[in-house]
C-alpha cells in the first residue's frame, strides 16, 4: 500500500513563529503536493514539486516556501506564521501519469494563535 | 475563474437510495482526467473513481459510477444504495495535460448526509 505520512496531526503555534510541516512518501513518486483545506473552499494548491529540488508555485504560495532535498520528502515552511494560516494542511504524492490518482497523507491541523 | 464547480454544498439522501453529486469543469485541454474523492470526518482523502477524457465508457467502481457528459463538461458521481458510511465530503478534481500537467484542481466539495 502507498503510504504518505505527515509529521504531525495537530500543531499549535504562535504568530511569528517559523513552522515546518514534513511529508514523506514511500512509493518513489515523482510528484508531491501541499494543499490547504478550508471550509467551503475545497483544497487549494500551495506548492508542488515534480522532482528533487524542483518546485512550482500553486494558487496560494504567499507566506509559504517548500523544500525537496530528497525524492521521498517534501517540506512546507511557514516563514512567519500568521493567524490566517490556521487551516488543515494536506500533503499528497502521485506518479507522473495523467490517469494516476494522488495519494494523501492524514493531514495536519494547524492552529496559529 | 472556477475550473471545477460543485453546486451542491450539502445533500441529504435516505439510506439505500441512490444519489447524484454534481460536478462541472472547465478546460480547453483535449486530454484530461477527472477524479472523485471522499473525505470522511476523520479527514483522510479516499480515491473513489477516475474518468479519462478519451474514455468511451462511463467509469464504474462498485456502488460508484461516473456520469460523464463531455460536451456539457460534467462528471457527476452517482452512488447507488447509499449506506450510513457514505456520509462524508465529496470532492471532484481535474488533472490536465500540457503545461499544468502535474497540477490537480479541486472543487469546493459537497457534504453528503445519509439518513437512516
Amino acid at each position: 500500500d502507498v503510504k504518505v505520512t505527515q509529521s504531525s496531526r495537530y500543531l499549535v503555534k504562535r504568530t511569528g513563529e517559523k513552522v515546518f510541516l514534513e511529508c514523506v512518501q514511500d512509493m518513489d513518486h515523482e510528484n508531491m503536493f501541499w494543499y490547504r483545506q478550508d471550509p467551503g473552499l475545497g483544497l487549494r494548491l500551495i506548492y508542488f514539486s515534480y522532482d528533487v529540488k524542483m518546485k512550482e508555485k500553486g494558487d496560494i504560495p504567499e507566506g509559504y516556501s517548500v523544500s525537496r532535498e530528497k525524492k521521498e520528502r517534501f517540506s512546507l515552511i511557514l516563514e512567519s506564521a500568521s493567524t490566517n494560516q490556521t487551516s488543515m494542511y494536506l500533503c499528497a504524492s502521485s506518479p507522473r501519469r495523467l490517469q494516476e490518482t494522488q495519494y494523501f497523507g492524514p493531514g495536519t491541523r494547524l492552529l496559529v494563535l | 475563474a472556477q475550473k471545477i464547480t460543485q453546486t451542491q454544498p450539502g445533500m441529504f439522501v435516505q439510506e439505500k437510495e441512490a444519489v447524484t453529486l454534481d460536478c462541472t469543469y472547465d478546460t480547453s485541454d483535449p486530454s484530461y482526467g477527472l477524479f472523485w474523492y471522499k473525505q470522511p470526518s476523520s479527514g483522510e482523502m479516499i480515491f473513489l473513481i477516475y474518468q479519462g477524457s478519451y474514455d468511451q465508457q462511463n467509469a464504474t467502481e462498485g456502488r460508484y459510477s461516473l456520469n460523464f457528459q463531455k460536451a456539457r463538461k460534467s462528471a457527476n458521481l452517482v452512488i447507488s444504495a447509499s449506506q450510513l458510511g457514505d456520509s462524508a465530503m465529496y470532492f471532484c478534481a481535474m488533472r490536465e495535460s500540457g503545461t499544468s500537467y502535474d497540477k490537480v484542481i479541486f472543487g469546493p466539495g459537497t457534504s453528503l448526509s445519509v439518513i437512516p
